[in-house]
């Protein structure tokens, strides 16, 4: 089976620009996550949807990140303006079912915030 | 929230050698303890996961082991070759509960392994 897909795999921006990263989950795969991994460190959940809803966003900063999933399949995570702070690789995941069930990551979307 | 700690940041073997990853948590809640290998420009890999009803699994190389009353599990590499070499990440989450399988992960150990 194709695995996740993500693009594009590097951007580079400059601090409050704005940023869309886009994610085509396993086909079938009814649960998305969106992770943010700084260098160095593990990757923390920033949303999760249960086909095109919103199960939890609690650690996303929505003055300046959304995401959406239409049609619960494709999704694309934007942040506007940028922080430096910023700066990190943005991981898609997929899952069938909400509970039990594995996560696949797709490659990541390297962004760096100059 | 859950808080997973894992430990060491690096560890460094000779091929062979056996690598030893441990983990701890603090939601004793959590009943699902996956594995994850990270390489260079990858994202994480599952490599074996455990559930609160198991104490130890293993699949060839590799083996898990939980301890629930101590809240910590670890992973176990035998037989170590240079392409384990890779960053390894456990996590911890509530599978079923309401925190929806969120996966809370560790902070990582970069594992080398010298020929």
């Amino acid at each position: 089976e194709a695995g996740v897909a993500q693009s594009p795999r590097y951007k580079i921006i400059e601090k409050r620009q704005s940023v869309a990263f886009w994610c085509n989950p396993i086909s079938g795969h009814a649960t998305l996550y969106w992770y943010q991994q700084i260098l160095g460190q593990g990757p923390k959940l920033l949303i999760q949807f249960q086909n095109n809803g919103v199960v939890d966003d609690s650690q996303l900063p929505k003055d300046r990140f959304s995401a959406e999933r239409l049609k619960g399949v494709d999704s694309t995570l934007k942040i506007q303006p940028a922080k430096l702070e910023d700066s990190a690789v943005y991981l898609c995941a997929s899952s069938q079912r909400l509970y039990n069930s594995p996560l696949h990551f797709g490659n990541g979307t390297r962004l760096t915030v100059t | 929230g859950e808080n997973v700690e894992q430990h060491p940041s690096t560890l460094s073997v000779q091929e062979g050698d056996s690598a030893v990853i441990k983990c701890t948590y603090s939601d004793s809640a959590s009943n699902y303890f996956p594995w994850y290998k990270q390489e260079l420009g990858k994202g994480p890999q599952l490599i074996i996961d455990i559930r609160s009803n198991v104490g130890e699994k293993k699949d060839q190389r590799i083996a898990v082991t939980l301890n629930k009353t101590a809240k910590h599990f670890s992973l176990h590499i035998t037989e170590t070759q240079p392409e384990d070499s890779a960053v390894y990440f456990c996590a911890a989450s509530n599978a079923g509960g309401t925190s929806y399988g969120k996966l809370t992960f560790g902070q990582g150990t970069i594992l080398t392994v010298h020929p």
